[in-house]
């Protein structure tokens, strides 16, 4: 089966720019997660999505920080406008449902703000 | 903070040695899982033990859950040099609705 892609895999922007990440999960996997791993630490949840609907967003910056998950399949996340502290990895992850399921991540967009 | 700590933060060790990893938290949980990050990978799945177990093996993989000392650790035996990489223990907690992730444990194993 094939796994969780995203793009692009590297961007490189300067603050106050914008910048969207794109990710199509595995098929039939219900949930999908956004993560933000700054280096040197483990991932941070930003947005859960289960089908199309918002499960939890408490840790999305949402003055800056929107995603969307259009017909509950593949995902957006978008950056405007982009500070220096936003650089880090971004990885998208799925799974069949949302509780005690593996995670399958993507190979993770790496986010550079200069 | 919810997540939980490993330790080691980093460890190095000669090919075909054990490696051990521990992981504390503190508060209730579903399940711990465990998942390996290469540099500049993705993070990929190797275990997931439920509250009810005490132990897991998968592979050269052991893992232990002790919920009274909340604690587990991650045993990688007769360890390669395809294991260098990061290891995340990652929390379901009870009530939660999501994974909450470790600052992980970087594992350089010599060949």
């Amino acid at each position: 089966e094939a796994g969780v892609a995203q793009s692009p895999r590297y961007k490189i922007i300067e603050k106050r720019q914008s910048v969207a990440f794109w990710c199509n999960p595995i098929s039939g996997h219900a949930t999908l997660y956004w993560y933000q791993q700054i280096l040197g630490q483990g991932p941070k949840l930003l947005i859960q999505f289960q089908n199309n609907g918002v499960v939890d967003d408490s840790q999305l910056p949402k003055d800056r920080f929107s995603a969307e998950r259009l017909k509950g399949v593949d995902s957006t996340l978008k950056i405007q406008p982009a500070k220096l502290e936003d650089s880090a990895v971004y990885l998208c992850a799925s799974s069949l449902e949302r509780r005690g399921h593996t995670q399958y991540f993507g190979p993770g967009t790496r986010l550079t703000v200069l | 903070s919810q997540q939980g700590e490993e330790d080691p933060q980093a460890l190095s060790i000669q090919e075909g040695e054990n490696a051990t990893m521990n992981c504390s938290y503190k508060t209730s949980i579903n399940n711990l899982q465990w998942y390996r990050q290469n540099s500049g990978r993705g993070l990929v799945h190797l275990i997931l033990i439920r509250s009810n177990e005490r132990e897991k093996h998968s592979g050269r993989l052991r893992v232990t859950l002790d919920t009274s000392k909340k604690s587990s650790s991650l045993l990688i035996t007769a360890s390669r040099a395809a294991d260098t990489a990061s290891y995340f223990c990652a929390t379901d907690f009870t009530g939660a609705n999501n994974l909450f992730f470790g600052t992980g444990t970087r594992l350089t194993v010599i060949p």
